[in-house]
């Protein structure tokens, strides 16, 4: 079946732009995650959305970030007035339950430049 | 969670076996070892996991140590496929908001031909 989709692939913005990146997990997963991979340096985590429940919000590094899931379905990550410290990969993840171990399946990434 | 430490490089020659150890004295009774891979360019892909016993799947087997301190990740027959950045993570396995995954900077292990 199809895995996790990202888009876009690429996207280079501006300095104080706008941008929004969006997920398409695995359909069924009820949990999905957020990851930023700086150049060089391992998996940041972001935020994970967990079936109906609140959202876990803690690795969000500032408010200019925020994201939503609607249901079990897409999610966007949003960062507001991007600084060139933003610039990253942006990786998604999905499980298919959120309690217990089931394995994370990650998207392609987007590749987040900020000039 | 507790940390890990592993080396930030290896080689292994094509066809034999890949041994890549992880360091995680401060790992306490309830918290699993996994082990993810990410190949250039990719999201990064599961490859195993453990609480205590030895595990083998069609990837790679895990050998953790009777301490649990440390553990081995080993490919045992290495292709140049294999070339990728290998992470060991330690968490806790209940149910809760915890099922995020804390990286480190992983092993990057090159397969030479």
């Amino acid at each position: 079946g199809a895995g996790v989709s990202q888009s876009p692939s690429n996207k280079v913005t501006e300095k104080g732009k706008d941008v929004e990146l969006r997920c398409d997990p695995i359909s069924g997963h009820t949990a999905l995650y957020w990851y930023r991979q700086r150049l060089g340096q391992g998996l940041e985590f972001l935020i994970y959305f967990q079936g109906n429940s609140a959202p876990d919000k803690s690795g969000l590094p500032s408010d200019r970030f925020s994201a939503e899931r609607t249901g079990e379905s897409v999610s966007t990550l949003t960062i507001q007035r991007t600084q060139q410290e933003d610039s990253a990969v942006y990786l998604c993840a999905s499980s298919l339950r959120f309690t217990g171990f089931y394995e994370q399946y990650f998207g392609p990434g987007t590749r987040l430049t900020v000039t | 969670d507790a940390k890990t430490t592993q080396p930030p490089s290896m080689d292994c020659a094509e066809g034999r076996a890949a041994n890549l150890p992880c360091n995680h004295s401060t790992i306490s009774g309830n918290e699993y070892v996994y082990w993810y891979r990410q190949i250039h360019s990719q999201g990064p892909q599961y490859i195993i996991h453990g609480l205590k016993n030895n595990e083998t799947n069609e990837m790679a087997s895990l050998i953790i140590t009777e301490d649990r301190k440390s553990s081995t990740l080993i490919l045992p027959h290495a292709t140049l496929r294999d070339t990728a950045v290998y992470y060991c993570i330690v968490r806790v396995d209940y149910g809760g908001a915890t099922n995020k995954l804390i990286f480190g900077t992983g092993t990057l292990l090159a397969v030479q031909p």
